[in-house]
């Protein structure tokens, strides 16, 4: 399994401009998660899935969009850049039938807007 | 609010000591928490975990000690090795909540 990737691994936007940041996993997990990490700073849930067609906000949703269309994908959308949405961004999955609540992170996208 | 954090940022440790790692939750619900090292440009890796009916869970070099009655969780690390420098983030869970909520971080330099 890869496990969970991410693409693009870097990525410079204008202000204004819009983005796709592309998660998928291989493992066949219901549970997804976005999170934003700012420099030396903790992980900042932005949205998260609990299976294909439900999504629902997290602690900082504003400025993003996100849809689920499949188990496997969980696209996060930036539709007007600011450079508040500079940050490093991480895509997680959880199997919530392990019993185990413990999510498998992706190497994140590393984001910049000027 | 309830929260995770952790008593020190920072943590300098010499090559082939022993490390500790400290967590303060605030939220006696929380039955399920997790530590995950994240080295410089990488995602959070899991560590270890231990359940609230656990005081103690060992792994390969690492040892999390969980004491319900101050809410405080550590991360201890044996031998410490060059590949132990990360930031270190405690994470914990309600009951099978969808959600885990994490702690700041502590950055662990290991000294040659």
């Amino acid at each position: 399994n890869a496990g969970v990737t991410q693409t693009p691994k870097f990525r410079i936007l204008k202000i204004g401009q819009s983005m796709t940041l592309q998660c998928t996993q291989d493992m066949n997990h219901n549970y997804m998660y976005w999170y934003r990490q700012d420099p030396g700073m903790g992980l900042k849930l932005i949205y998260y899935s609990v299976g294909a067609g439900i999504t629902d906000k997290g602690e900082v949703p504003n400025g993003y969009n996100v849809s689920r269309s499949t188990t496997e994908d969980f696209p996060l959308r930036l539709e007007l850049a600011a450079p508040s949405q500079t940050s490093v961004y991480f895509c997680a999955s959880r199997d919530p039938g392990t019993g185990r609540e413990t999510q498998y992170f992706g190497p994140g996208t590393r984001l910049l807007v000027l | 609010g309830e929260s995770v954090g952790l008593h020190l940022p920072t943590l300098s440790v010499q090559e082939g000591d022993n490390s500790i790692i400290n967590c303060a939750y605030s939220n006696s619900a929380s039955d399920y928490f997790i530590w995950y090292k994240q080295e410089s440009g990488k995602g959070p890796q899991f560590i270890i975990d231990i359940r609230s009916n656990m005081d103690k869970r060992q792994g390969q070099r690492v040892t999390v000690l969980l004491n319900k009655t101050v809410k405080h969780l550590s991360l201890q690390i044996a031998a410490t090795q060059p590949g132990d420098s990360a930031v270190y983030f405690c994470a914990e869970n309600k009951g099978g909540n969808e959600k885990l909520t994490f702690g700041t971080g502590t950055r662990l330099t290991i000294i040659p």
